[in-house]
């Protein structure tokens, strides 16, 4: 079983759509957890954190769930400009690694 | 105020090869991290390093890899030998280095490798 787990989409939307990704991690151990994005052939790109009392930023919400080990990340009013890969990651504490999850990769149409 | 730089952006290699692939990281930042994206897939963790220090390289291969960060000058990741399979992109990131386990590290726009 992979650390981090991501559906690979793609997810078509249309603008002003309303789209929710999720993300499981299998190491009970992960304690920080981010979302990423990553722009087709370009280094991805810190979106935002993820903390477990949730947190929002602008269109973007992004939420915890310890005891169920996913994370989740809603995007409301979509933009041809939010199309994108965006990648789950988490930290072991342990090891101190960045662990990346696979990517959903999300295309908004007009 | 520059980012974390790599170079070359694109590299050509035959099999049997050597690729060296040079990261700068931000300026102030003393560690670096390597990770390698293959086609379709998620970054995967190489190596760890502060200056002179290998820190963590679990994620390296055992055979043809290898990385430095030298008191002075860039990280270098060097590939001996390269197979078709070594071509992906290799992203370089740094931090500041505090200690601090949510400490942001910013990415390099990468390296993409193509062994022919």
């Amino acid at each position: 079983r992979k650390e981090v787990e991501q559906d690979p989409g793609p997810f078509n939307v249309p603008e002003g759509a309303t789209v929710a990704f999720n993300c499981t991690y299998s190491n009970s151990a992960s304690q920080s957890f981010f979302w990423y994005r990553q722009d087709c052939r370009k280094e991805p790109k810190l979106l935002m954190s993820v903390y477990s009392s949730g947190n929002e930023d602008g269109r973007f919400t992004a939420q915890l769930n310890r005891a169920s080990q996913y994370i989740s990340l809603l995007i409301r009013d979509s933009k041809l400009s939010d199309s994108a890969t965006y990648l789950c990651v988490v930290i072991d504490y342990n090891t101190d690694k960045l662990i990346f999850g696979t990517g959903t990769r999300l295309q908004v149409f007009p | 105020n520059a980012g974390v730089m790599q170079n070359p952006r694109h590299l050509v290699r035959r099999r049997g090869q050597e690729a060296r692939l040079r990261c700068s990281p931000v300026k102030g930042h003393s560690h670096v991290y390597w990770y390698r994206q293959l086609p379709e897939e998620g970054l995967k963790f190489m190596v760890y390093l502060q200056k002179e220090n290998i820190i963590d390289e679990s994620g390296m291969p055992k055979e043809r890899f290898s990385a430095e960060f030298p008191k002075e000058g860039p990280s270098i990741l060097r590939i001996q030998q390269v197979v078709r399979g070594d071509s992906a992109a290799y992203f370089c990131a740094s931090s500041l280095g505090l200690g601090l386990h949510q400490e942001t590290q910013y990415f390099g726009p990468g390296t993409r490798l193509l062994v022919l």
